[in-house]
């Protein structure tokens, strides 16, 4: 697609369900990333794909929080046992490979209540 | 130490003024150079890219010096639609990672 887009928009969840986060980056951006930004808060990085390689997972906040990318293009993060802190907006990005720039999806807003 | 660090302001302008934002960064083998735009409530935008000679976009200015390792964004002849969080981003190249600062925000005021 012309963009990167994410589902749902908004998500609004009980405590201690699971979610699902979809991300579908730009047709041919074999870099993936995905943060969450709280409320005036900054970006928080959580994982990152590039082609083949093994993800960094390093900003994942906890082992409630697992991504997978299938075939190179779609991306879904989950959230297990969601919790009240993990409310915010979950940012994709996606980017050609070699520095370049990337370009943002509009979001995901999760509401644990 | 953060990778990328910003004042995070707010800077409070009014119309017309010129204002500038510095950013710096930790690794001295960082490549690539943004700024992003991100509006209330909006994802996060690319405003322009950083070169090693600096470079020019109508009213906005960037510039890198790598020798303090800082890169810096000017605004002249502000607007109020320039108001919102100006967004330092690096990459280091190797596996293309970026690296955000936490943003400095701007308000315009008439």
């Amino acid at each position: 697609g012309a963009g990167v887009s994410q589902s749902p928009s908004n998500k609004v969840t009980e405590k201690g369900k699971d979610v699902e986060l979809r991300c579908d980056p730009i047709s041919g951006h074999t870099a993936l990333y995905w943060y969450r930004q709280s409320l005036g808060q900054g970006l928080e990085f959580l994982i990152y794909f590039q082609g083949n390689s093994a993800p960094d997972k390093s900003g994942l906040p906890s082992d409630r929080f697992s991504a997978e990318r299938t075939g190179g293009s779609v991306s879904t993060l989950t959230i297990q046992r969601t919790q009240q802190e993990d409310s915010a907006v979950y940012l994709c990005a996606s980017s050609l490979a070699g520095g370049s720039s990337y370009t943002f999806g509009s979001g995901t807003r999760l509401t644990v209540v | 130490r953060k990778e990328v660090e910003q004042d995070p302001g707010p800077f409070n302008v009014p119309e017309g003024a010129t204002v500038a934002f510095n950013c710096t960064y930790s690794n001295s083998a960082s490549q690539s150079f943004f700024w992003y735009r991100q509006d209330c409530r909006k994802e996060p935008k690319l405003l322009m890219s950083v070169y090693s000679s600096g470079n020019e976009d109508g009213r906005f200015t960037a510039q890198l010096n790598r020798a303090s390792q800082y890169i810096s964004l000017l605004i002249r002849d502000s607007k109020l639609s320039d108001s919102a969080t100006y967004l330092c981003v690096v990459n280091r190249g190797n596996f293309n990672k970026f690296y955000f600062g936490s943003g400095t925000k701007l308000n315009v005021k008439p």
